[in-house]
């Protein structure tokens, strides 16, 4: 069946960049997507890139897909502390009615 | 903006209690979804909705049951509350013409 995968943990200093990675095994994805949580709170969609797409830039954040390898990531530049929260990455399956295929999340942890 | 609200940011319930957790989105969304998250398990896709009355399983329905009367509300019952059901309740809208899920504040269950 499917699968997302992500690494659980990531802690980096404030200033560097920031690079969470994520797999995902259905390679009829029509969307994926980053996902960010805050401590007690719902997600918050990040951004999202299509799926004939290689690149995505939003301002300090840039989304790239290698769709040969299934491989989804996010890169933030210059972290800092308010980007602490965990991370979901997600992918839409074409017929799956809008479902999405979550990762267990990525914890950046952004050290001062 | 797309507004997703719940009910209840916490609640507090005894085992055996019958529990509603409320749903509202205001963007006339035709899908609507319920997830719990645990640690270390990420979202596990509850019940979800493409349309007024109708009603899907997801990966874990067991000891739940969902109602949708009205288009903008999506209820999450539990019938009779065990402890294995404390857990954060996250609730999510997509417009049928889109992919993108918008999530609820999430509500944090304790069942005593």
């Amino acid at each position: 069946g499917e699968d997302v995968e992500q690494s659980l943990f990531l802690s980096v200093r404030e200033g560097d960049s920031s690079v969470i990675n994520c797999t995902y095994t259905d390679s009829s994805s029509t969307y994926l997507y980053w996902y960010k949580q805050e401590p007690g709170a719902g997600l918050q969609l990040l951004t999202y890139i299509f799926s004939n797409m290689d690149m995505k830039q939003d301002q300090r954040l840039t989304v790239l897909l290698n769709k040969k390898d299934k491989h989804l990531s996010l890169r933030i530049a210059d972290t800092q502390t308010g980007d602490s929260a965990i991370y979901f990455c997600a992918e839409s399956i074409r017929g799956s009615q809008g479902n999405l295929i979550f990762g267990k999340g990525t914890k950046l942890s952004v050290k001062p | 903006d797309v507004k997703v609200t719940q009910s209840s940011r916490y609640l507090v319930k005894r085992t055996g209690e019958k529990v509603f957790l409320e749903c509202v989105q205001d963007m006339d969304h035709e899908n609507m979804f319920w997830y719990r998250q645990d640690p270390g398990l990420g979202l596990r896709l509850i019940y979800f909705s493409y349309d007024v009355k109708m009603k899907e399983k997801g990966d874990i329905p067991e000891g739940y049951s969902v109602s949708r009367e009205k288009k903008e509300r999506f209820s999450l019952i539990l019938e009779s509350a065990s402890t294995n059901q404390t857990s954060m309740y996250l609730c999510a809208s997509r417009s049928g013409s889109l992919e993108t899920q918008y999530f609820g504040p999430g509500t944090r269950l304790l069942v005593l």
